[in-house]
């Protein structure tokens, strides 16, 4: 089985900051890696797919980038709204989610 | 529109069963690869499920022998039939849709709750 880490777990920062999440996995999984959005109460949300792709639809702050073992996402200047749990989740072998990153406003 | 309806949750004592369904609109459940993930209360997501469009499923190791995912076209409606159930396999089940030719899930339900208790 994949498994996959995340850091931090839970990161505080200010609105306009530039925030940064690494994703890693417990061996290659190529660019197969998607990133996904949950606010609370909701179902989550795709942001990017196949590690860089951003979704139609989701704004272009945030990004994604990695190959093999290691990823980042990024969101290059945070809002109000991007208050919520970013995942990372690996479909090389059937499908497994990071423990999930916590994002809050400082 | 594309929705996805869950429903079938509730309370239920340890080694009992229920089915949860996914009531799909806007598309064809049968042209999709459809899963279900789950979230434990204050938890992080866990991949539970998938059925391929020719029936093909797989089943996280955790619910492997005790959980079974079936799918009723003519209904266009995605089922996951819970058995032996722990109090681990309380949360929230969400009901999620593949996106064709890409390995995302692009469309979720709004989840059902199953809460596993004596």
């Amino acid at each position: 089985d994949i498994q996959m880490t995340q850091s931090p777990s839970f990161l505080s920062a200010s609105i306009g900051d530039r925030v940064t999440i690494t994703c890693q996995a417990s061996q290659d999984i190529r660019n197969y890696l998607n990133w996904y959005q949950q606010k609370l109460g909701k179902a989550p949300k795709v942001l990017i797919y196949d590690a860089s792709n951003l979704e139609i639809g989701a704004p272009s702050r945030f990004s994604g980038t990695g190959s093999g073992t290691n990823f980042t996402f990024t969101i290059s200047s945070l809002q109000p709204e991007d208050i919520a749990t970013y995942y990372c989740q690996q479909y090389d072998n059937l499908f497994t989610f990071g423990p999930g990153t916590k994002v809050d406003i400082k | 529109e594309v929705q996805l309806v869950e429903s079938g949750g509730g309370l239920v004592q340890p080694g009992g069963s229920l089915r949860l369904s996914c009531a799909a609109s806007g598309f064809t459940v049968s042209t999709n690869s459809m899963n279900w993930v789950r979230q434990a209360p204050g938890k992080g997501l866990e991949w539970v499920s998938l059925i391929y469009s020719g029936r093909s499923s797989y089943y996280a190791d955790s619910v492997r022998g005790r959980f079974t995912i079936s799918r009723d076209d003519s209904q266009n409606t995605v089922y996951l039939h819970l058995s032996s159930l722990r109090l681990e396999d309380t949360g929230v089940y969400y009901c999620a849709r593949e996106r064709a030719y890409n390995n995302y899930f692009d469309q979720w339900g709004q989840g059902t709750l199953v809460t596993v208790s004596s």
